[in-house]
């Protein structure tokens, strides 16, 4: 078993629909991060957190640390949101990012 | 302030020969990671190197290996490559060690051995 699950492993929505990406995790950590990667390869890091709520724009990220698990919630969803999104951990006994394996986010206009 | 920068973006080897890539973190980050990305593994740490010194290593056979300059830039180098290195190489710098400091990535260095 991986120590970081995403579901789903595919999301194909349309314009303008409220998007839902889970993570969880098996390890003690630190912090967790949602990476955003688009064709081509680069990857944006969207949010760091360790507790709690963040927002920025349209992206929403939450974190549960009792349950191990965090969500990235997108909003009004656009095409150009169409990437693969990455949960990532950091590991606080290895003391090390550990990376899910991503969600395929597709949006259709 | 220029983003990360590796160099270069894309590299064909055969089986058998070495490889050095190269990394240039955010000016001000002391810090620099590298990860190796496959479509059958995903993600994985290679190696965090921290004020020239490295401070962790990940599941990787001694053929791949690593260094910071004083400068912040960070080589690392594949030695006797295998078909299996093929992987978009990633690095990431940022401020700090570890923990609560957010990671910058750079484009990626595409690796394909022959």
């Amino acid at each position: 078993k991986n120590e970081v699950e995403q579901s789903p492993q595919n999301l194909t929505a349309q314009e303008g629909e409220f998007i839902t990406i889970n993570c969880s995790y098996s390890v003690g950590i630190s912090a967790l991060h949602w990476l955003q990667q688009h064709p081509g390869g680069g990857i944006v890091s969207l949010f760091m957190l360790s507790s709690g709520k963040k927002k920025h724009g349209r992206l929403i990220a939450t974190i549960n640390i009792q349950e191990k698990h965090s969500s990235l919630h997108i909003t009004a969803s656009h095409p150009r949101d169409s990437a693969v999104y990455i949960c990532a951990v950091y590991d606080q006994g290895a003391q090390k990012l550990v990376f899910g394996q991503g969600t395929r986010l597709t949006i259709n206009p | 302030k220029a983003g990360v920068t590796q160099t270069p973006r894309y590299l064909i080897k055969t089986r058998g020969q070495q490889v050095t890539l190269s990394c240039s973190p955010i000016s001000g980050h002391r810090s620099v990671s590298w990860y190796q990305q496959t479509p059958g593994q995903g993600l994985q740490f290679l190696f965090e190197y921290f004020s020239e010194t490295q401070r962790n290593k990940g599941n990787f056979p001694g053929r791949f290996s690593g260094r910071q300059f004083s400068n912040s830039r960070s080589e690392m180098n594949v030695s006797t490559l295998e078909l299996g290195d093929s992987a978009l190489y990633l690095c990431a710098s940022s401020l700090g060690q570890r923990r609560l400091y957010e990671q910058y990535f750079g484009p990626g260095t595409r690796l394909t051995v022959t």
